[in-house]
């Protein structure tokens, strides 16, 4: 039973424009969620992340946001740039404390062109 | 540089071997967390620790042990290796104030 999703194996975005990745997750006692990023070769370094008492979390060209009503939560970067070509996995945890166990999602590698 | 480290980095093992992935981290952290990764899937939780002398099973336990015996090593031990076992396997460590800094990685494949 996948807890996180993340739909999109793939996503292909132009230099300069807005990249969107989603994840979806169907346990309601998860209530803090981090998107890390993966180069190959490389263990997932962490991007950014929301707790569930707030929608939205902002940090440079990284913004996420929380729907948690719809259990959905995304990733914008803007503007995409040829650096963030890289595997984003979601991963949502059922404490506000970083030190939960994390249930990850399957990823989605995004390619930004130029 | 101060962060996680895992060997050996790669490895190919026959079945029915034993080894040990050697994971150290130097930031003093308390927690640590052995993840495998299958192509085309998330990770997935084998064993954490939340301190020396501590350790619990994550959601993939069958077919490892860990132990704990100071704050800085997380041995993760494969007794008998199985083709279901080749996978990546990551190491990551935290505070409770910090999110899980990750080793990068160690590629084991069972022939």
């Amino acid at each position: 039973d996948q807890q996180v999703k993340q739909n999109s194996p793939s996503l292909s975005v132009q230099e300069g424009r807005i990249s969107i990745l989603n994840c979806d997750y169907t346990n309601s006692m998860f209530d803090y969620f981090l998107w890390y990023k993966k180069y190959p070769a490389e263990g997932p370094t962490f991007l950014i992340s929301i707790s569930s008492i707030k929608d939205k979390n902002e940090d440079g060209r990284f913004t996420v946001f929380l729907n948690k009503s719809a259990k959905h939560l995304s990733l914008h970067i803007v503007p995409s740039q040829p650096g963030d070509s890289a595997v984003y996995f979601c991963a949502a945890s059922g404490s506000s404390g970083t030190a939960s166990k994390l249930t990850f999602g399957t990823g989605t590698r995004l390619q930004v062109t130029l | 540089n101060a962060g996680v480290t895992q060997t050996p980095k790669f490895r190919i093992l026959k079945i029915g071997q034993s080894m040990t992935l050697q994971c150290t981290q130097d930031m003093n952290h308390n927690y640590m967390y052995w993840y495998r990764q299958d192509p085309g899937m998330g990770l997935k939780l084998i064993y954490y620790s939340v301190g020396a002398g501590i350790t619990d099973k994550g959601e993939v336990p069958n077919g490892y042990n860990v132990s704990r015996s100071t704050t800085e090593d997380f041995p993760l031990r494969l007794e008998l290796a199985a083709p279901s076992q080749t996978s990546v396997y990551f190491c990551a460590s935290t505070t409770n104030v910090q999110p899980q800094h990750f080793g990068d990685g160690t590629r084991l494949s069972i022939l």
